[in-house]
């Protein structure tokens, strides 16, 4: 099993709806759970990060954390061509794990 | 605050050569990064290092050396550069102390012909 997993997608959603992105960590002891975008050949790109329970708002988006189940979720609202890019979670427990991403495209 | 510098930003190399890439940051964090991505991968944990004379392997350690003299600088070494080297390379760092996130370098593209 791998420390991080997330579905490699790709994720298609029309301009204006919502986007899910969806990731599972293996280390119960993990504190800190983080958001990075990348677009296509550049460095991955902070827009998130949530440390507690519950959810976490900024803009149009949105953290979802929820410990008991080791479950970590990304929500973009009203989606934008620009949102395409592929989406990289982060866990920090005993180590720094990412997860392999997932390609998100935004149709307009 | 530059952050995390990379350098080169492009690199074509010759089946053989050796080459370093150098990375360095200015925010006093202890840990370290090398990672290498191939086209439509996710990242790969090369070495990574948790402070000045301290380095350990991640998942795809051979065919790269790393040193760790300085907090600020931590470059990767390519001895006999091989055509399955070509990737882009990130170097990333952060404070271990702090529940922070990696902050990365732009990334060194490098192509082995």
């Amino acid at each position: 099993q791998k420390e991080v997993e997330q579905n490699s997608g790709p994720l298609s959603v029309p301009e204006g709806a919502i986007a899910s992105l969806n990731c599972t960590y293996s280390d119960r002891g993990s504190q800190s759970f983080f958001w990075y975008r990348q677009y296509s050949g550049k460095s991955p790109e902070l827009i998130m990060f949530i440390y507690s329970n519950g959810d976490k708002e900024d803009g149009r988006f949105t953290a979802q954390l929820n410990k008991a189940s080791q479950y970590v979720s990304l929500l973009i609202r009203d989606s934008q061509p620009s949102d395409s890019a592929t989406y990289l979670c982060a866990v920090n427990g005993n180590q720094f794990y990412f997860g392999t991403g997932t390609s998100l495209t935004v149709i307009p | 605050n530059a952050g995390v510098t990379q350098t080169p930003k492009f690199r074509i190399l010759k089946i053989g050569q050796s080459m370093t890439l150098q990375c360095t940051q200015d925010m006093n964090h202890n840990y370290m990064y090398w990672y290498r991505q191939d086209p439509g991968m996710g990242l790969k944990l090369i070495y990574y290092s948790v402070g000045a004379g301290i380095t350990d392997k991640g998942e795809v350690p051979n065919g790269y050396n790393v040193s760790r003299s300085t907090t600020e600088d931590f470059p990767l070494r390519l001895e006999l550069a091989a055509p399955s080297q070509t990737s882009v390379y990130f170097c990333a760092s952060v404070d271990s102390n702090s529940n922070q996130p990696q902050h990365f370098g732009d990334g060194t593209r490098l192509s082995i012909l």
